[in-house]
């Protein structure tokens, strides 16, 4: 079946600019998560969504990123005002159910590479 | 002190040869440890789950040691396309189950 699809796959912005990047996460998936991955780095949690639950932001490292995800399915992350250091890979990933009994397994999209010059 | 510390590598190794990777965790109270695996510019992947009594799947083993905070993983007989870089994921509990904390990787690279 399909995995988990994202948009737009590469991005290209001015300083200053907002920028919202979308994600379809995997049919019946009810947990959805936002990483960004930079250079040589590893993956850092940004926000995660479960069901009708309120997401947990904790991860998000400013004011400036927001995420909403509608209808429990669709997701879109929103940077305004880019600066340069927000430029990475961003990474959504969804999982069967939240961690219980081997539905845990994040399944990963592959990413929207964003270039803030 | 990072969250999950790998040895970044490269490791350079033959075909067939037999490569371990090492990680250190530094939350006593996280319960779940993974591999995941990521090909360059591409997405991370699950490669393993791993359990106490560590774990074999074909080639790969998975060592957890508890007392030490410390996860393994052995390759035996590598194939080119181990050619890689490996994740070592663990989760954050107490605070959430659901957040994962991954380590920076490792790269290995199999010649011919």
């Amino acid at each position: 079946g399909a995995g988990v699809s994202q948009s737009p796959s590469n991005k290209v912005t001015e300083k200053g600019k907002d920028v919202e990047l979308r994600c379809d996460p995997i049919s019946g998936h009810t947990a959805l998560y936002w990483y960004r991955q930079s250079l040589g780095q590893g993956l850092e949690f940004l926000i995660y969504f479960q069901g009708n639950s309120a997401p947990d932001k904790s991860g998000l490292p400013s004011d400036r990123f927001s995420a909403e995800r509608t209808g429990g399915s669709v997701s879109t992350l929103t940077i305004q005002r880019t600066q340069q250091e927000d430029s990475a890979v961003y990474l959504c990933a969804s999982s069967l159910g939240p961690p219980s009994g081997g539905q845990e397994t994040q399944y990963f999209g592959p990413g929207t590479r964003l270039l803030v010059l | 002190r990072k969250e999950v510390e790998q040895d970044p590598g490269p490791f350079n190794v033959p075909e067939g040869a037999t490569v371990a990777f090492n990680c250190t965790y530094s939350n006593s109270a996280s319960q779940s440890f993974f591999w995941y695996r990521q090909d360059c510019r591409k997405e991370p992947k699950l490669l393993m789950s791993v359990y106490s009594s560590g774990n074999e799947d074909g080639r790969f083993t998975a060592q957890l040691n508890r007392a030490s905070q410390y996860i393994s993983l052995l390759i035996r007989d590598s194939k080119l396309s181990d050619s890689a870089t490996y994740l070592c994921v663990v989760n954050a509990l107490p605070d959430s189950s659901y957040k994962l904390i991954f380590g920076s990787g490792t790269r290995l690279l199999v010649r011919p």
